[in-house]
């Protein structure tokens, strides 16, 4: 296992489209985040599964919003109705559950409404 | 509510300059700090973990500190290289799971 993984790192959508974003963790982490970044941003965080529960939801996480995590591995983030203020790199972070662990971040889905 | 504060925001500085990065939280009660670096249009990358009980992490030409009482960490990088350009980035973990990030720092070493 290499790392997190993220597909597709590129994304092109016309306004009103639907997409869906697949991020892979490290296989033996059973907490998996997502997160938002726009220009000149730190990221933002948008919600985290612990195995397939999601845990916790940010209010940035309108209702076009959804997350899954099926099975305890991957994970999918789909926005319904893209806007263009969703534009934005789509970053995926895995980690161990506790307090003292480091998250591990993917190479993130760059998205592009037009 | 934590907030997360970096200054600079930018920062230039010739090949070989010893430099530091500051970042600021509101709320000592934390269970990490980490930095990362941020190359343009990447993913983040881990540079070094500050547990909340430890004082100050190093990691070749880096060293991070933190200061909880006081809400600070630096990042100290010895000996910049062109190849130390990027965006900093500091995130602390709270109490409540969540990773609050900094808007980050960009440096620019210049050969």
């Amino acid at each position: 296992d290499t790392g997190v993984s993220q597909d597709p790192r590129h994304k092109i959508t016309k306004r009103g489209q639907n997409v869906t974003f697949r991020c892979d963790p490290i296989s033996e982490h059973n907490r998996l985040y997502w997160y938002r970044q726009t220009l000149g941003q730190g990221p933002e965080f948008l919600t985290y599964f612990q195995n397939e529960a999601q845990l916790e939801k940010s209010r940035l996480l309108s209702d076009r919003f959804s997350a899954e995590r099926p099975k305890g591995s991957f994970s999918t983030l789909e926005i319904q109705r893209t806007e263009q203020g969703d534009s934005a790199m789509y970053l995926c972070a895995s980690t161990f559950s506790g307090g003292a662990v480091e998250q591990y971040f993917g190479p993130g889905t760059r998205l592009t409404v037009t | 509510k934590q907030e997360v504060t970096q200054i600079p925001a930018a920062l230039s500085v010739p090949e070989g300059e010893n430099l530091v990065l500051n970042c600021s939280f509101t709320d000592s009660a934390i269970y990490n700090l980490q930095w990362f670096r941020q190359d343009p249009g990447k993913g983040l990358t881990s540079l070094l973990l500050i547990q909340s009980s430890q004082r100050e992490q190093t990691s070749g030409r880096l060293n991070a500190s933190l200061d909880k009482s006081s809400g600070r960490s630096t990042l100290y990088i010895a000996a910049s290289q062109p190849g130390d350009s990027a965006t900093y980035l500091c995130a602390v973990k709270t109490s409540y799971d969540k990773v609050i990030f900094g808007p980050g720092t960009s440096l620019s070493v210049i050969p």
